[in-house]
């Protein structure tokens, strides 16, 4: 099994809609959760952190579920300028030290006018 | 005022050669990183160097070896270049989580 799982995509979706992805983490140990944004030919920029009891950034909200181990990102409604892919990242402690970030595959996100 | 940078930001070279890609942070932070991403987009740590500990990924072949001259600065030397390493290459830094990248060095071996 994969560490960190999503699904590709792509996801089209009109303008003005709600979409809404999860991703599923192996590690039961992870300890950190993130949700970064990738533009084509850019490098990885953060867009927000995920906190055990759900957190919201403007039409961007994240979940944790640890039970299940997932978490999900919900944007709501899309502007063209949210196309993009989404890596979910996931951060696990081991002995002393951290192991880096895991990242996704990314879900690939197209906002349709 | 940028907060990751890499040199160069292309790269093209033949197969065999030795190559190195600059990274260099103003943030302060701690740790620094290098990230691979290949053709499928898919991103993997490659090396993290925190107070001048190394931790490599052990799928990392020994002809990658990052070089770190201060806490600001950590290199990636690559010796005898292959057509499996053309890919992006990003640096990063983070002080404790959440990690800031670099533009990305874009290698391609001929």
């Amino acid at each position: 099994r994969k560490e960190v799982e999503q699904d590709p995509g792509p996801f089209n979706v009109p303008e003005g809609a709600t979409v809404a992805f999860n991703c599923t983490y192996s590690n039961s140990a992870s300890q950190s959760f993130f949700w970064y944004r990738q533009d084509c030919r850019k490098e990885p920029k953060l867009l927000m952190s995920v906190y055990s009891s759900g957190n919201e950034d403007g039409r961007f909200t994240a979940q944790l579920n640890r039970a299940s181990q997932y978490i999900s990102l919900l944007i709501r409604d899309s502007k063209l300028s949210d196309s993009a892919t989404y890596l979910c990242v996931v951060i696990g402690y081991s002995g002393g030290g951290a192991d880096g970030l895991t990242f996704g595959k990314g879900t690939h996100l197209i906002i349709q006018p | 005022d940028t907060a990751v940078s890499q040199t160069p930001k292309y790269l093209v070279t033949q197969m065999g050669n030795d190559k190195s890609i600059k990274c260099e942070q103003n943030l302060g932070h701690d740790t620094m990183y290098w990230y691979k991403q290949d053709s499928k987009k898919f991103l993997k740590i490659m090396f993290s160097y925190n107070n001048k500990e190394l931790i490599i990924n052990e799928t990392v072949p020994n002809r990658f070896s990052p070089k770190s001259p201060d806490k600001a600065h950590l290199n990636l030397h690559i010796n005898s270049l292959e057509l499996g390493d053309s890919a992006v290459y990003f640096c990063a830094s983070s002080q404790g989580r959440a990690e800031s990248f670099g533009p990305g060095t874009r290698l391609t071996v001929l």
